[in-house]
């Protein structure tokens, strides 16, 4: 099982760059790397996955560096509806689940 | 874009009492799932649903616990007996098999026991 640390909060303000780093140390060759994002009293959105290397969609980038040992969601410009909880998430619980731990509690200021 | 959906958004109930969760998954979707969320704390796995059976359940979910599939379009949750402790927000997801990784929520029904 591959545990996830992250940042507990974080804040920034409207129209920066914001990056969420997540440790991932004992990661498992075949793990995939998720990010969920989850507003107050809504379920979590899938935001954006990947396994190596940089993933970019439309909401976020995702950079994986080669040991895949930790990566880090961007999220570009952020307003103030990005206060949210993020979430990432490696790999399968025993019950080949995801797993979830306390997510890092993003606040945006005006 | 497609949904899930649950029904309701907000459920109260005695002690003791049964309450069943209602969810419609996104329709081309074949697995389905329950999480439950305690305020303040961690998303926590309930159990998948594949091919009309559970397919993989947590310590969480007992006997008290049941799931249903009972049409094309529904999946419900039925908690019996509630007890306090089951007060929370329960979530549905869905996810087509194919992007394992990627699930899809509803927005959550919260349960209060009283």
């Amino acid at each position: 099982l591959a545990k996830t640390t992250q940042p507990i909060s974080m804040d920034s303000y409207e129209g920066q760059e914001v990056n969420i780093t997540c440790s991932h140390n004992n990661i498992a060759t075949n793990d995939y790397i998720t990010w969920y994002q989850q507003f107050p009293s809504q379920g979590p959105r899938f935001i954006i996955q990947g396994y190596k290397t940089k993933v970019t969609n439309e909401v976020a980038s995702l950079f994986i560096p080669a040991d895949r040992k930790s990566s880090t969601l961007s999220l570009p410009r952020v307003s103030l509806s990005d206060t949210a909880v993020y979430y990432c998430l490696v790999g399968w619980d025993s019950n080949y689940q995801l797993i979830w731990g306390a997510g890092t509690k993003l606040i945006i200021k005006p | 874009e497609p949904e899930v959906t649950q029904t309701p958004s907000h459920q109260v109930t005695q002690m003791g009492q049964e309450v069943i969760l209602r969810c419609v998954p996104i329709s081309n979707h074949l697995y389905f799932y329950w999480y439950r969320q305690i305020l303040g704390q961690k998303v926590e796995f309930l159990v998948s649903f594949y091919n009309n059976e559970i397919s993989e359940k947590s310590e969480i979910f007992d006997d008290q616990f049941s799931v249903e599939r009972p049409d094309g379009s529904n999946f419900t949750l039925k908690i019996r007996s509630t007890k306090l402790e089951d007060s929370a927000m329960y979530f549905c997801a869905s996810s087509d098999g194919v992007q394992i990784y990627e699930q899809y929520f509803g927005p959550g029904t919260r349960l209060t026991v009283t």
